[in-house]
């Protein structure tokens, strides 16, 4: 069973970075999309970005000049980078993988709240 | 970016009650919708892909349907462990844009 956790501070200072690392078990990364979604308190979804295994990537516009998404096979590990963050930015964040063939997200990681507060 | 509208925000429903939530996109997206359960403080949880394609594991209870602009989840008998929050995604386009959520409360 594939099992994805989140790990990172969960404090942010406003106008420093937010990075974030997902850790990919029981699974490859291999051959796979890897995805970054956020949720504001008792707010939507908001998609932030995919990575392919192979490095590839796609980002949503509207984050685009603040976001890098990487990865590392050799850890079976993925990672956010959020530049120049504000209170915005505060929101559950979740790693998940992209069912194959279809631009939907079939496992996912518990969440982790990143504050961003000075 | 593609805007999907869901209504009704949120509904009381009892046990056994058949449910259906609406999920309208701004422009045509073909079958690619998503929907999802999401529990208090738990990840989203994927019920069906493609508009009507059941996830493996998920009751047979849940049923997606529609194409283009609209479409529909239906929950055919509503259990106690269906009360949550419901999302539509688009699978279509770039970026990929979610829902605002209806949350299923209990009557």
């Amino acid at each position: 069973q594939v099992q994805l956790q989140e790990s990172g501070p969960g404090l942010v200072k406003p106008s420093e970075t937010l990075s974030l690392t997902c850790t990919v078990s029981g699974g490859s990364i291999n051959n796979y999309f890897w995805s970054w979604i956020r949720q504001p308190p008792g707010r939507g979804l908001e998609w932030i970005g995919y990575i392919y295994y192979s490095g590839s990537t796609s980002y949503n516009p509207s984050l685009k000049s603040r976001v890098t998404v990487s990865v590392d096979t050799s850890k079976n590990q993925f990672s956010l980078r959020l530049i120049s963050v504000t209170a915005a930015d505060t929101a559950v964040y979740y790693c998940a993988r992209r069912r194959r063939g279809y631009e939907n997200f079939d496992y996912w990681g518990q969440g982790t709240l990143v504050t961003v507060s000075s | 970016a593609i805007q999907l509208t869901q209504s009704p925000s949120s509904l009381s429903a009892s046990v056994g009650d058949r449910v259906t939530i609406t999920c309208r996109a701004s422009q045509g997206i073909s079958s690619a919708l998503a929907w999802y359960q999401q529990k208090s403080g738990k990840p989203p949880k994927l019920l069906i892909y493609d508009a009507s394609s059941l996830e493996d594991g998920v009751p047979s209870r849940f049923s997606g349907s529609g194409s283009g602009t609209d479409f529909t989840l239906t929950i055919s008998s509503l259990q106690p462990e269906d009360f949550a929050t419901y999302y539509c995604q688009q699978a279509n386009t770039i970026p990929l844009t979610f829902g605002g959520g209806t949350k299923v409360e209990i009557k």
